[in-house]
């Protein structure tokens, strides 16, 4: 199946730092992107949909200027975590639906944001 | 109401034994069903997927799709120790772009 990576798998910052979580489809190009957040033993929650070459749609109560997304390329869609605080810290994973194909989504291995 | 609704669990049974795992939701322009498997600190992964109503075997896997109901279901023959996860059913109205709407998962503990 399609490949769609995650990178950092694992992250710790300080609160009031901004980080970088970079989500890549290896194997197929990918014109929308999902981001979502998962709490533990909770499912998941759609962020945003990343679309390549225009502005993300967001999910309503989602903080655009907080959760700053950018899908530049084909293969490659970055959450960007503003001045990040301890309620951010969650486990977000991005997917990607093969274009044309068939609805299911091809998920990344997810990252785990702490903020201390 | 939940467009998706879907049971948490957590439900253990012991090894071999039949699993059924089931949503229902409101949205009757979902088309497209599927289900998908977490383990603990991973992303989903893709374990079946069905269009429109029907049934769908792939292995020790089976899924159903009744959307007259709005109900579907995905059954495990002969579960192992290591079919333990979380399972999320997902449905969609359509394909590429479209939002995939998620169930709370149902975790799953076989007892070897």
């Amino acid at each position: 199946g399609a490949v769609v990576s995650q990178h950092p798998s694992w992250v710790i910052c300080k609160s009031g730092t901004s980080v970088k979580i970079e989500c890549r489809s290896l194997d197929f190009q990918a014109t929308t992107m999902f981001w979502y957040r998962q709490f533990p033993k909770q499912s998941l929650m759609l962020m945003a949909t990343s679309n390549e070459g225009s502005k993300a749609t967001y999910e309503q109560g989602v903080e655009k200027d907080k959760f700053l997304i950018n899908h530049a390329s084909l293969t490659l869609s970055t959450l960007t975590v503003t001045s990040a605080h301890p309620e951010d810290s969650s486990f977000y994973i991005c997917s990607a639906p093969l274009a044309g194909g068939p609805s299911e989504q091809f998920f990344g291995p997810g990252t785990r944001l702490t903020v201390l | 109401q939940k467009e998706v609704e879907q049971d948490p669990g957590p439900l253990s049974v012991p090894e071999g034994a039949i699993v059924s795992l089931n949503c229902t939701y409101s949205n009757s322009a979902f088309q497209y069903f599927m289900w998908y498997r977490q383990y603990s600190r991973k992303g989903p992964e893709l374990l079946m997927y069905t269009y429109s109503s029907g049934n769908k075997e792939d292995g020790r896997f089976t899924a159903q799709v009744d959307k007259s109901s709005k109900y579907i279901s995905l059954f495990i023959r002969d579960s192992q120790p290591s079919d333990s996860a979380t399972y999320l059913c997902a449905m969609s109205e359509g394909t590429g772009g479209f939002k995939t709407i998620f169930g709370a998962g149902t975790r799953l503990f076989v007892k070897a």
